[in-house]
C-alpha cells in the first residue's frame, strides 16, 4: 500500500462545476498538507498548505483535512477551462524536510 | 526573475554518458530538493540539502551525486547514464523543512 493515494483521473466536468478532489493517506503522523497545480510541462506550484486538521480557504480553493479520516480534499468552485491542470497532494510527518506526494489527479473542465 | 531556474530544460543523451543538471534559487530559502517524476507523473524526492548540508539521500544509485556548492546552489551529476534515468527532474526549495516548496520548470532528461 502506498502512503498516499490518490485517483488519477482524468476528471471532466463541465466550466463552473464545483471540483472535488481527494487523498488517502495510511501514516497518521503527517501534519503538514500541501495541495500543487501542475500545467503540463511546468513544475508543480503550491495551491494550499495546511498544517494539522480544519479547513482553509483561499479565493476558489478550499482546502480541509480530516486526520481521524486520514483523508484530505480540495474544493474547487466555478472552475474554469484554466484550472485544468494536474493536482498533486502532498504531506510530511514534520522536522523531516521530506514531503510524500500522491500520483496526481488529472482535471480537465470543459468550456 | 525566477525564484528557482533549472537548466538546462531539455537534455537528450545516448546511455553510458555523464551529465549534469544545475539549480539555482534566489529566495533565500536554506533547503533545496532534487524530485524525479516519472511518465505517471509520480514525483519521488531523491535528495534534500539543508545549509549545503546533505539530510536526505533517498535510496538512489550512487551514480547520483548531488552538490551544494552554498544554500543558494544545487547541482545533480548522472555518471553512466541509463534508459531508466529517463524522466523529468524537479529542483525546489524551501525555508525550513516543513513549509511549501517552490519548484523549477523541470529538466526532460531523455536517454537513448
Amino acid at each position: 500500500q502506498k502512503e498516499v493515494e490518490q485517483d488519477p483521473g482524468p476528471l471532466s466536468v463541465p466550466e463552473g462545476a464545483i471540483v472535488s478532489l481527494n487523498c488517502t493517506y495510511s501514516n497518521s503522523a503527517f501534519q503538514y498538507f500541501m495541495w500543487y497545480r501542475q500545467y503540463s510541462r511546468k513544475g508543480p506550484e503550491l495551491l494550499m498548505y495546511t498544517y494539522s486538521s480544519g479547513n482553509k480557504e483561499d479565493g476558489r480553493f478550499t482546502a480541509q483535512v480530516d486526520k481521524s479520516s486520514k483523508y484530505i480534499s480540495l474544493f474547487i468552485r466555478d472552475s474554469q477551462p484554466s484550472d485544468s491542470a494536474t493536482y498533486l497532494c502532498a504531506m510530511s510527518a514534520g522536522g523531516t524536510y521530506k514531503y510524500i506526494f500522491g500520483t496526481g489527479t488529472r482535471l480537465k473542465v470543459l468550456a | 526573475d525566477t525564484a528557482v531556474s533549472q537548466t538546462p530544460k531539455y537534455l537528450v543523451t545516448q546511455m553510458g554518458n555523464d551529465k549534469s543538471i544545475k539549480c539555482e534559487q534566489n529566495l533565500g530559502h536554506d533547503t533545496m530538493y532534487w524530485y524525479k517524476q516519472d511518465s505517471k507523473k509520480f514525483l519521488k524526492i531523491m535528495f534534500s540539502y539543508n545549509n549545503k548540508e546533505l539530510i536526505i539521500n533517498e535510496t538512489v544509485p550512487n551514480r547520483f551525486s548531488p552538490k551544494s556548492p552554498d544554500k543558494a546552489h544545487l547541482n545533480l551529476h548522472i555518471n553512466s547514464l541509463e534508459l531508466g534515468d529517463s524522466a523529468v527532474y524537479f529542483c525546489a526549495s524551501s525555508q525550513r523543512g516543513d513549509n511549501g516548496y517552490t519548484f523549477g520548470s523541470g529538466t526532460r532528461l531523455t536517454v537513448v
